[in-house]
């Protein structure tokens, strides 16, 4: 199994350009999360989905946009980068609804807007 | 509100001696926390969890204790490795609305001098 894949591994943006950051998992989890992870801080969770066709809001959706049409794919999108999107974004899941909700993390996506 | 904040973050342990990460949280209605692990580049990683009707629990070499009248949760690593340099994440799960909600603290970057 390959557990949660994103791409790309790292991208510079320019001002203004928007950009999908891809999410996929192979391990028929129905739960998925995108988090950002600034420097020197924690997670904060942008958009999570539990199952296709719906998602719902985190505690930091705004600049961002995302869809769930089938269990593997959880693209996150942004339509207008702002330098305030510097981060490294994490995108997880899990098939726990009930007990731990631990989270398989994919290795991160570096975006770098200027 | 609810939160989970680390006490230090950033913790130098010689090779060899044991380690203690601690966490605080603020949510009484946590049903699970769960500590990760994440190394330099890549996503965090599951260490260990903890139910909230328990107040310890091991794992190899680690331990994590919680102490719900103070609302605090440390995680012991016992003979601390190079390969422990890691920042280390708590994260508590609480049930709202029917989805289980994953908060995570600051993190605390543990180094181990060789």
């Amino acid at each position: 199994n390959a557990g949660v894949t994103q791409t790309p591994k790292f991208r510079i943006l320019k001002i203004g350009q928007s950009m999908t950051l891809q999410c996929t998992q192979d391990m028929n989890h129905n739960y998925m999360y995108w988090y950002r992870q600034d420097p020197g801080m924690g997670l904060k969770l942008i958009y999570y989905s539990v199952g296709a066709g719906i998602t719902d809001k985190g505690e930091v959706p705004n600049g961002y946009n995302v869809s769930r049409s089938t269990t593997e794919d959880f693209p996150l999108r942004l339509e207008l980068a702002a330098p305030s999107q510097t981060s490294v974004y994490f995108c997880a899941s899990t098939f726990t609804v009930t007990g731990a909700n631990v989270l398989t993390f994919g290795a991160g996506s570096r975006l770098t807007v200027l | 509100g609810e939160s989970v904040g680390l006490h230090l973050p950033t913790l130098s342990v010689q090779e060899g001696d044991n380690s203690i990460i601690n966490c605080a949280y603020s949510n009484s209605a946590s049903d699970y926390f769960i500590w990760y692990k994440q190394e330099s580049g890549k996503g965090p990683q599951f260490i260990i969890d903890i139910r909230s009707n328990m107040d310890k629990r091991q794992g190899q070499r680690v331990t994590v204790l919680l102490n719900k009248t103070v609302k605090h949760l440390s995680l012991q690593i016992a003979a601390t490795q190079p390969g422990d340099s890691a920042v280390y994440f708590c994260a508590e799960t609480s049930t709202k609305g029917g989805y289980q909600k994953v908060t995570f603290g600051t993190g605390t970057k543990l180094q181990v001098i060789p």
